[in-house]
């Protein structure tokens, strides 16, 4: 079985662009949810979607947004880039609506603002 | 809120047992899961513990003490590919957002 998909695996932007990142849960998973991991510091919640409904939100600019289509797989969009979203951005699956199994993370797509 | 403290850095000799701490702080509590994550790659679960006690995964156990906002991961018989960063993370319990501590840096040297 494929793991967590996550494309592209990096990515250079200049200011003020848009960005989409995409990911691919596990087959079988209905929910993906997206962490920002800036370097040395832990990964930060920024979405969760279950069966296509946005079930959280964390504490990023509505520059951020997502969506979950019918197959499950997720996108990310981020608008009006700046320098500070330069970032690793991890997508993860579970099976369930409970985080208390452990997620299962992509390996990430590295987002770099120039 | 919730937020979660760990030391920064550790170093431990090839073949030695090194623990690592975190407390928490949490608005509602479900359980302590830990993460292990090799530079430039996606974190790895390790464990959760929802109960207070010992799990023990192979080389590694982790320990939770609820009244004391207490947990820690041990590794045992350390080997050079256990350098890596390792983080607690606490989950939500009804949503899949999980919190993550500030990470500790482990290095295995010879």
């Amino acid at each position: 079985d494929a793991g967590v998909t996550q494309s592209p695996t990096h990515l250079i932007k200049t200011r003020g662009q848009q960005v989409t990142l995409r990911c691919s849960p596990i087959s079988g998973h209905k929910s993906v949810s997206w962490y920002q991991q800036v370097l040395g510091q832990g990964p930060q919640f920024i979405f969760q979607y279950y069966e296509k409904e946005e079930r959280g939100r964390g504490n990023f600019p509505d520059r951020f947004s997502a969506r979950q289509f019918p197959n499950y797989s997720s996108e990310l969009n981020v608008n009006a880039l700046l320098l500070g979203d330069s970032a690793l951005y991890l997508c993860a699956s579970i099976s369930g609506g409970q985080s208390n199994y452990g997620y299962t993370f992509g390996s990430g797509t590295r987002l770099t603002v120039v | 809120g919730q937020s979660l403290e760990q030391p920064s850095e550790v170093t431990a000799v090839e073949g030695a047992i090194v623990q690592i701490n975190c407390t928490y702080q949490t608005s509602g509590f479900y359980g302590l899961s830990w993460y292990q994550q090799h530079d430039g790659g996606a974190p790895t679960f390790l464990s959760y513990n929802a109960l207070d006690g010992l799990e023990e995964t192979g080389r590694f156990s982790s320990f939770l003490s609820r009244s004391d906002s207490y947990g820690y991961l041990l590794l045992q018989e350390l080997q050079m590919k256990d350098s890596a960063s390792y983080f607690c993370a606490v989950p939500s319990g009804g949503y899949q957002k999980v919190t993550f501590g500030t990470g500790t840096k482990l290095q295995v040297i010879p």
